[in-house]
């Protein structure tokens, strides 16, 4: 039980439309980070926020966009839909210990 | 050459067999490693944290780092069907807000009973 929670576990967007998807992490921890997970790949780091702020991105356009709350939750809103966001979407928040993930949030986009 | 490179897959093992698992990386910066567990269609399952060089014990895992060779591995002993999953290794240069993780493809292990 790694206390990260996603929401919703799976939806179906078709290619231009927009997702928004949530994470609710751990309580005191204040970094939150998602990852893409494409099939057969390891993650890729999206971005990350630390207190509410943008504290590091990957290599995603900026139609991948996020929000952290001061209950340290979190959004991850992707516009635009491709069919190459088809993917596993990670949330993971972070401790002294390591990154902890929840169990992510499968969409598939058609 | 990527970050990280991990031995291509999939691995199949008899039940009770040592495992051994393998990543190289290419940047000198990271210093924090991490092995994950992944079942099918779940997140990934933190197995292993280490820091810097040196091995480290839990129960059947054995993790081991070398930075001079920029090389990680993950041993299981006594392999289990239990076992039987996606192995991704992951690395960062810090940890809390500097925690940005860069992670192995990934290998998929497989125990026969």
């Amino acid at each position: 039980e790694t206390g990260v929670t996603q929401s919703p576990t799976h939806l179906i967007k078709t290619r231009g439309q927009q997702v928004t998807l949530r994470c609710s992490s751990q309580s005191g921890h204040n970094t939150v980070s998602w990852y893409q997970q494409a099939l057969g790949q390891g993650p890729q780091f999206i971005f990350q926020y630390y207190r509410e702020e943008e504290n590091g991105r990957g290599n995603f356009p900026p139609r991948f966009s996020g929000l952290q709350f001061p209950n340290y939750s979190s959004e991850l809103n992707v516009n635009a839909l491709e069919l190459d966001d088809s993917a596993l979407y990670l949330c993971a928040s972070s401790s002294n210990q390591g990154l902890f993930f929840g169990e992510g949030s499968r969409l598939t986009v058609l | 050459q990527k970050e990280v490179e991990q031995d291509p897959g999939p691995l199949s093992v008899p039940e009770g067999a040592i495992v051994s698992l393998n990543c190289t990386y290419s940047n000198s910066a990271f210093q924090y490693f991490m092995w994950y567990r992944q079942y099918s269609r779940k997140g990934p399952e933190l197995l292993m944290y280490t820091y810097s060089s040196g091995n480290k014990e839990d129960g059947r895992f054995t993790a081991q780092v070398d930075k001079s060779s920029k090389y990680i591995s993950l041993f299981i002993r006594d392999s289990q069907p239990s076992d039987s999953a996606t192995y991704l290794c992951a690395m960062s240069a810090g940890t809390g807000a500097n925690s940005k993780l860069t992670f192995g493809k990934g290998i998929t292990l497989s125990v026969r009973p």
